[in-house]
């Protein structure tokens, strides 16, 4: 079956360092990517997506690859700062209207 | 645009009760799906509906269910409440098209007792 693992420990860094965040999927081959942050108490926000054609994508301080012979991704944010203190969420997903399987996630706290 | 509003925001209820929650997804998102969140199984997902259907369905028991209407608002239904139901429930809405993201509402938080 489809399993999504995620660095189940909390992530702690110091603020203006990069943060990386490790998606790993196996027995299946999702034809894109999506990422979610989500804080205490509220519903996850979707942050970006990813196709399995592309090997990287940016959108401001956040950066996105995507290998698909190493089944990862990876999730990346630059000058961290203490707003960012949240869960990252990796969801992988079949092409086609399959339903959206999410990772258990990885808590980042950044520290000032 | 309004969110996705989910109610209610809280709910206490006892074992062997059922309970029904409400979602109403963004204006023109035709497609909602509802999932699980616990502290130790994290999103599970529950069911989708597109346009009055149930496009695809998780593995949970058959005393979760739910419904769509024609407005694309949707509830799901759970009987026979078991102190392990206690979570929040999160309910998503999204546009047409297979890479189009999920919107999630803030949940309902339902404490089983």
């Amino acid at each position: 079956s489809q399993k999504i693992e995620q660095n189940s420990e909390a992530l702690n860094i110091q603020e203006g360092k990069t943060a990386t965040l490790t998606c790993n999927y196996t027995n299946y081959s999702p034809a894109y990517l999506q990422w979610y942050r989500q804080d205490p108490g509220r519903g996850p926000v979707f942050l970006l997506l990813i196709r399995e054609n592309e090997k990287e994508k940016r959108k401001e301080r956040l950066k996105v690859t995507f290998d698909t012979t190493l089944k990862q991704s990876l999730f990346h944010i630059t000058a961290s700062q203490p707003a960012d203190s949240a869960t990252y969420l990796c969801a992988p997903i079949l092409g086609g209207y399959n339903k959206l399987i999410f990772g258990a996630g990885t808590r980042l706290a950044v520290h000032p | 645009k309004a969110g996705v509003t989910q109610t209610p925001r809280y709910l206490i209820k006892t074992r062997g009760q059922q309970v029904t929650l409400s979602c109403s997804p963004i204006s023109g998102h035709r497609s909602v799906s509802w999932y699980q969140q616990t502290p130790g199984q994290g999103l599970q997902f529950l069911f989708e509906y597109f346009s009055e259907t149930q496009r695809n369905k998780g593995n949970f028991p058959g005393r979760f269910s739910g419904r769509q209407f024609s407005n694309s608002r949707s509830e799901m239904n759970v009987s026979t409440l078991e102190l392990g139901d206690s979570a929040l429930y999160l309910c998503a809405s999204r546009v047409q098209g297979e890479e189009s993201p999920l919107h999630f509402g803030n949940g309902t938080r339902l404490t089983v007792t």
